[in-house]
């Protein structure tokens, strides 16, 4: 067990809906980081927080938002979803840029 | 823009032999961290070995451990006396320890399939 947390562990929606996805870092850590999984693009990085800012992006789409709460847990929205969004998602989190990464254990999305 | 780059889709090593998994590298930075994950059926991410690309000595943690070669770019991780339990993607993973862009988000080689067979 990493200490991060993810729920829901499954979600399936259909095609055009939305969904957040929630995140809880481990105790003590500051930073959060999004990544997608998917057959044909692998693992992706889409965003990172560090205490409630915005800090880097990567390859994610403008149906894609994220945001890190005073509490530290962070949510990722996706919205117009479409079948390409099928994925699974992690969520990571660190003490800064300098530590390791722990990977929650991520969201399976499966959109019909 | 930093790659990595895993060219063995899938690997087999017998109960406990030894096996060696490649990754190669392309970056212009002098300063990065290279790690191994390990990702079993259960889909979990879990970190197995990092090095930082300022030091010479290979990191080991129990039995696994890395040839990191700097100057040719390649970073190979090794399971000695193999586990069933060992059987998972591996995947290789750079980051930048360069302050500012990228802050310090990992990028991900394609993985390797490792199959441990009794």
């Amino acid at each position: 067990d990493s200490g991060v947390t993810q729920t829901p562990k499954h979600l399936i929606t259909a095609t055009g809906q939305r969904v957040t996805l929630r995140c809880s870092p481990r105790s003590g850590d500051l930073s959060v980081y999004w990544y997608q999984q998917s057959l044909d693009q692998g693992l992706q990085f889409l965003i990172q927080y560090y205490n409630g800012e915005e800090r880097a992006k990567g390859n994610i789409l403008e149906r894609f938002s994220a945001q890190q709460f005073p509490d530290l847990h962070s949510e990722l929205n996706l919205s117009s979803l479409e079948l390409g969004d099928s994925a699974l998602y992690f969520c990571a989190s660190s003490r800064g840029r300098d530590y390791e990464q722990y990977f929650g254990p991520g969201t399976r999305l499966t959109v019909t | 823009a930093q790659t990595v780059t895993q060219s063995q889709p899938e690997m087999s090593v017998q109960e406990a032999e030894t096996v060696t998994l490649s990754c190669t590298y392309d970056t212009s930075e002098s300063d990065y961290y290279l790690f191994w994950y390990k990702q079993p059926p259960s889909r979990q991410m879990i970190l197995v070995i990092r090095q930082e690309a300022y030091k010479q000595q290979n990191a080991t943690e129990n039995r696994f451990s890395v040839n990191f070669q700097k100057a040719a770019k390649s970073f190979s991780l090794k399971i000695s006396d193999s586990q069933l339990g060992d059987a998972a993607m591996y995947f290789c993973a750079y980051r930048s320890a360069k302050y500012g862009g990228s802050q310090g988000n990992l990028i991900f080689g394609k993985g390797t399939k490792l199959s441990v067979k009794p």
